[in-house]
């Protein structure tokens, strides 16, 4: 257990919708990441918060939006779902004093599939 | 921007074979560096790491060198496990803008057989 919570561990869902992903990072971090990994994109950085403010944005589609609430957990929004996204999408959180030395602590993913 | 390139695999190899996992950068200033091991149906571990030209990251038998001359940290094992079958990927994180964002290669595929 690598101390990263995401839920749910696999998820099915019809084109058009919208799910909600969920994750707790380790106690104590203050920074949590999102990642999208696919087989033709590998692992795309989507969005980070540090401390529930939007920290950086990377390949975020305008109808994904994450947030981090105060007690840290972060919840990434997918909505108009496509075929497309379907995809493991991963939680990752660092700690305070993050200077290039530390590496991330990652979830073990949710899969996504849209049918 | 910033990009890492790695070896695309699928890669086999017989237990206690040598690996060679190549890795090469491209970033602005001095980044760190990492490798990260995806196993089957886990998320990514750190495997080892190095903040500064030539530092020597090491971990379970892994090694990489940060070369700056060369913008490479090819990861190497002497003689690798069927457990050490997984997903290999070099990432790196430049501390520019207040991001600490990881960009990752594609990742490559080992398969080590008995």
């Amino acid at each position: 257990d690598s101390g990263v919570t995401q839920t749910p561990k696999h998820l099915i869902t019809a084109t058009g919708q919208r799910v909600t992903l969920r994750c707790s990072p380790r106690s104590g971090d203050l920074s949590v990441y999102w990642y999208q990994q696919s087989l033709d994109q590998g692992l795309q950085f989507l969005i980070q918060y540090y401390n529930g403010e939007e920290r950086a944005k990377g390949n975020i589609l305008e109808r994904f939006s994450a947030q981090q609430f105060p007690d840290l957990h972060s919840e990434l929004n997918l909505s108009s779902l496509e075929l497309g996204d379907s995809a493991l999408y991963f939680c990752a959180s660092s700690g305070r004093g993050w200077e290039g030395v530390y590496g991330y602590t990652f979830g073990s993913g949710t899969r996504l599939t849209v049918v | 921007g910033d990009s890492v390139t790695q070896m695309e695999g699928p890669v086999t190899l017989s237990e206690e074979a040598f690996l060679t996992i190549n890795c090469t950068y491209t970033a602005t200033g001095y980044p760190s560096l990492f490798w990260y091991v995806q196993y089957p149906g886990e998320g990514l571990q750190l495997l080892l790491k190095a903040t500064k030209a030539d530092d020597k990251g090491s971990n379970k038998g892994f090694e990489a060198t940060y070369r700056k001359e060369t913008t490479s940290f090819h990861l190497e094992k002497g003689s690798v496990q069927v457990s050490d079958s997984a997903v290999y990927f070099c990432a790196l994180r430049r501390p520019a803008g207040g991001s600490e964002k990881l960009v990752f290669g594609k990742g490559m595929k080992l398969t080590v057989n008995p």
